[in-house]
């Protein structure tokens, strides 16, 4: 079963770090490039990061309101994407998913895990 | 940025009939648009992407249409599965400007 499934989520104040994790099975990590997106409580969904595969050097991408605070890193050999967030605004807070790409389309995605939550509060 | 805007914020359609959801750009986005269906406490699920094409698994009842700034998603005899809220996704530029749309929420009438 293709699954995708993130940890590391909680409870965080204002100016503080939390890293993120996303454990894929069921396919072949390695050959898909991954996403981050968030959804704000009661809100619309917003594209994060984005990471290629190794074979396409791996690059990322950042929204214009996480870049140069979020950093999107990927392990192929444990199967696992990382977003480590630093800096955090109360506006970061919310549900946090990784996606994996449509083979060929980048941030179309078809895979999402279940969501882990990060609140921002003092 | 480009700006997505849905419409309606809500749609009201019986079992079985038909519903049109609409998606529109704030500026030519080409075929880069794709369709997501987010269920109460669920993740999002792909339903369209390329303005037309069906994801995996998606029933052909689902359809989409559309190209530079107008959009639509059609979804012929509504099975109670499909309430949801539906999202449009923009994708045109790189690097990535991604942005969605605020949600069309499909509801029993």
């Amino acid at each position: 079963e293709l699954q995708l499934v993130e940890s590391g989520g909680g409870l965080v104040q204002p100016g503080r770090s939390l890293r993120l994790s996303c454990t894929a099975s069921g396919f072949t990590f390695a050959d898909y490039p991954m996403n981050w997106f968030r959804q704000a409580p009661g809100k619309g969904l917003e594209w994060v990061s984005f990471i290629r595969h190794k074979a396409y050097g791996g690059t990322t991408e950042y929204a214009a309101s996480v870049k140069g605070r979020f950093t999107i890193s990927r392990d192929d050999s444990k199967s696992v994407a990382y977003l480590q967030m630093t800096s955090l605004k109360i506006e970061d807070t919310g549900m946090y998913y990784c996606a994996k790409a449509v083979r060929g389309r980048r941030t179309v995605v078809d895979l999402w895990g279940q969501g882990i939550l990060v609140t921002v509060s003092s | 940025e480009i700006v997505m805007t849905q419409s309606p914020a809500t749609l009201s359609v019986s079992p079985g009939a038909r519903a049109t959801l609409s998606c529109r750009a704030s500026q030519s986005i080409n075929s880069n648009l794709a369709w997501y269906q987010q269920k109460p406490g669920q993740a999002p699920r792909l339903i369209i992407y390329g303005a037309s094409t069906r994801a995996t698994g998606i029933p052909a009842r689902f359809s989409g249409s559309g190209s530079g700034t107008e959009f639509t998603l059609n979804i012929s005899s509504l099975q109670s599965e499909d309430f949801a809220v539906y999202y449009c996704h923009q994708y045109n530029n790189w690097p990535p400007r991604d942005t969605f749309g605020q949600g069309t929420k499909l509801e029993i009438k």
